[in-house]
């Protein structure tokens, strides 16, 4: 157990409709990142937020947006959904924000698009 | 264009056996990189981390060593288990805020 939960754990929805992945990171972490794998492919970077601001985007399409709360808790909202965007949405979290310190990756939310 | 590549894509070994693993990479500049294994279905656990300046990194039984001037990484596993079974994952951090990962190689170790 990485101490990263991400809920929920599955999420099945049609296209055009919009849905909200939640991850709380470790306890003591400021930075939180989020990734896409889609069946068969690799990891893609899509954003990181540290204390609450965005720190970095990767390959984040203009239909998601990510916040990071006050209480570090982060939200990775997808509107307009497509079935390409069927994929497992990991959540990671750092104590800092420096690309050196360990990563710790949540369980994921699959989502299928249908 | 940053890129790294893994090979082979996939591997068949029997459990006892070794196995290496491959990662070469063009990224630029370069921080560190990064070998993680990935349980099907689940979310990657990081293996090692290995700065510009080092060569060799041990975690149990797995060893990943790091060739800056090539940019070439490998991870060795030693006498396999069938929880290796797994996908292995390259990350190279570089240092700009920007992981480029690798599509991985999938390790499928046999009794």
């Amino acid at each position: 157990d990485s101490g990263v939960t991400q809920t929920p754990k599955h999420l099945i929805t049609a296209t055009g409709q919009r849905v909200t992945l939640r991850c709380s990171p470790r306890s003591g972490d400021l930075s939180v990142y989020w990734y896409q794998q889609s069946l068969d492919q690799g990891l893609q970077f899509l954003i990181q937020y540290y204390n609450g601001e965005e720190r970095a985007k990767g390959n984040i399409l203009e239909r998601f947006s990510a916040q990071q709360f006050p209480d570090l808790h982060s939200e990775l909202n997808l509107s307009s959904l497509e079935l390409g965007d069927s994929a497992l949405y990991f959540c990671a979290s750092s104590a800092t924000g420096q690309g050196a310190r360990e990563q710790y990756f949540g369980p994921g939310t699959r989502l299928t698009v249908t | 264009k940053n890129q790294v590549e893994q090979s082979p894509q996939s591997l068949i070994i029997l459990e006892g056996k070794n196995c290496t693993l491959q990662c070469n990479y063009t990224v630029s500049p370069f921080s560190n990189l990064r070998w993680y294994k990935q349980d099907t279905g689940r979310g990657p656990v990081s293996l090692t981390i290995m700065t510009f300046s080092e060569n060799t990194k041990s975690n149990g039984r797995y060893t990943a060593t790091l060739d800056a001037d090539t940019k070439q990484s490998s991870l060795h596993i030693t006498a396999s288990q069938l929880s290796d079974s797994a996908s292995y994952i390259c990350v190279v951090f570089s240092g700009t805020y920007k992981y480029i990962f690798g599509t991985g190689t999938r390790l499928k170790v046999l009794a």
